[in-house]
């Protein structure tokens, strides 16, 4: 299996411009998680889906940002607008069934918002 | 606010030496996992600990976990210069459905 697969793998953009990282899941996998990694606040879940379904959007830092998963294997993450304090690596994990059990990680999407 | 917290944020040793890594969280769990990340890349999953075990061992990495004292440590034996990377523990707070996860420990390890 390739593993979960995110892109792009780095994103330049300027303030105001619309983002979208992109994020494909093992397959097989059921649970869904968006993490945001920044040297100041370290890693945090900003969404969870569980088959398909949002479970816990409560760490998604305002409107701007919305998350959704179309199907069982793909999901993405958009900002709209953008502004420089969205920069960090973004991170997607998947896992069979549990929201607690093993993550698997994907390389992350790092984000530069000038 | 952060459920794991690690300790030490920065440990510097020599290949070949042991390194240890410490983590403290606050309310009880059900599991608690630890996680590396090489400079640029993803976490991957070290090893899963859950609350009724005490000890656990994964190769050259060693888990133990304290429910009484709110902690765990990870253990690398013999050291390696591969082992060079962050590492993270992760919590999940009983009745919460998710994982948090601490600042980490940045691993460094001299040839």
């Amino acid at each position: 299996d390739a593993g979960v697969i995110q892109s792009p793998r780095h994103e330049v953009t300027e303030m105001g411009q619309e983002v979208t990282l992109r994020c494909k899941l093992i397959s097989g996998h059921n649970s869904l998680f968006w993490y945001r990694q920044t040297m100041m606040r370290g890693l945090e879940l900003l969404i969870y889906f569980n088959n398909n379904v949002p479970i816990d959007d409560s760490g998604m830092p305002e409107d701007r940002f919305s998350a959704k998963m179309p199907n069982a294997s793909f999901s993405t993450l958009k900002i709209q607008p953008s502004e420089p304090r969205d920069s960090a690596v973004y991170f997607c994990a998947s896992s069979f069934s549990s929201a607690t059990g093993e993550l698997f990680f994907g390389e992350g999407s790092r984000l530069t918002v000038l | 606010s952060q459920q794991g917290e690690e300790d030490p944020q920065a440990l510097s040793i020599q290949e070949g030496e042991n390194a240890t890594m410490n983590c403290s969280y606050k309310t009880s769990i059900n599991n608690l996992q630890w996680y590396r990340q090489n400079s640029g890349r993803g976490l991957v999953h070290l090893i899963l600990i859950r609350s009724n075990e005490r000890e656990k061992h994964s190769g050259r990495l060693r888990v133990t976990l304290d429910t009484s004292k709110k902690s765990s440590s990870l253990l690398i034996t013999a050291s390696r210069a591969a082992d060079t990377a962050s590492y993270f523990c992760a919590t999940d707070a009983s009745g919460a459905q998710k994982l948090v996860f601490g600042q980490g420990t940045r691993l460094t390890i001299n040839p």
